[in-house]
């Protein structure tokens, strides 16, 4: 049972646009989500966080949204750099000590 | 602060071995935990440890794996008599233990099992 799903295996976006990566999830006791993002060979880096009373969260190029009653949340980066290209994963917690990860989508910006 | 490390990072093995991986968190962090990773795969979580407890461990850990972290340092994760299902790349993480802590983490151990 797939509690936290990336339905893009992977997104392709033009240098200097937007990068809209999606994540749903399905257990409503989730409070607490993040992204990361992954190169070849390195472990997950962590890149930004929401707590569920949140809506959105920046952090300069990166902004994360959260719409609980969709159970769905999305991470935007603009203006997209080619060295952003990597796998993102989202990560969501709730109740325990443990993260649950999606199965990533890898994002390529051209320049 | 260096992160967090792993060791080593790539080992071969033949089924049928024993092997033993070894994470050093970030100095000061409180929470490790172990998760697999499969081609194609988010991390699984396999276990946490606060300090030198182990609090969770995954449906997916089988009698053949152990993990410890003793004196709530370093951990360590064996594999007992591995079997070609697990292959895969095994991550640390390491967090500092206070509300919504974000996890660290290494840059794993990559396993083949021959």
């Amino acid at each position: 049972d797939q509690q936290v799903k990336q339905n893009s295996p992977s997104l392709s976006v033009q240098e200097g646009r937007i990068s809209i990566l999606n994540c749903d999830y399905t257990n409503s006791m989730f409070d607490y989500f993040l992204w990361y993002k992954k190169y070849p060979a390195e472990g997950p880096t962590f890149l930004i966080s929401i707590s569920s009373i949140k809506d959105k969260n920046e952090d300069g190029r990166f902004t994360v949204f959260l719409n609980k009653s969709a159970k769905h949340l999305s991470l935007h980066i603009v203006p997209s750099q080619p060295g952003d290209s990597a796998v993102y994963f989202c990560a969501a917690k709730g109740g325990t000590y443990k993260y649950i990860f999606g199965t990533g989508t890898r994002l390529k910006v051209l320049a | 602060d260096t992160g967090v490390s792993q060791d080593p990072r790539h080992k071969i093995t033949k089924r049928g071995q024993n092997v033993t991986f070894r994470c050093d968190p970030i100095s000061e962090h409180n929470r490790l935990y172990w998760y697999r990773q499969t081609l194609g795969q988010g991390p699984e979580f396999l276990t946490y440890f606060q300090n030198e407890a182990q609090l969770e461990k995954s449906r997916l850990l089988s009698d053949r794996f152990s993990a410890e972290r003793p004196k709530g340092s370093f951990s360590t994760l064996e594999i007992q008599r591995t079997e070609q299902g697990d292959s895969a790349m095994y991550l640390c993480a390491s967090s500092p233990g206070t509300g919504f802590d974000e996890q660290y983490f290494g840059p794993g151990t990559r396993l083949t099992v021959t």
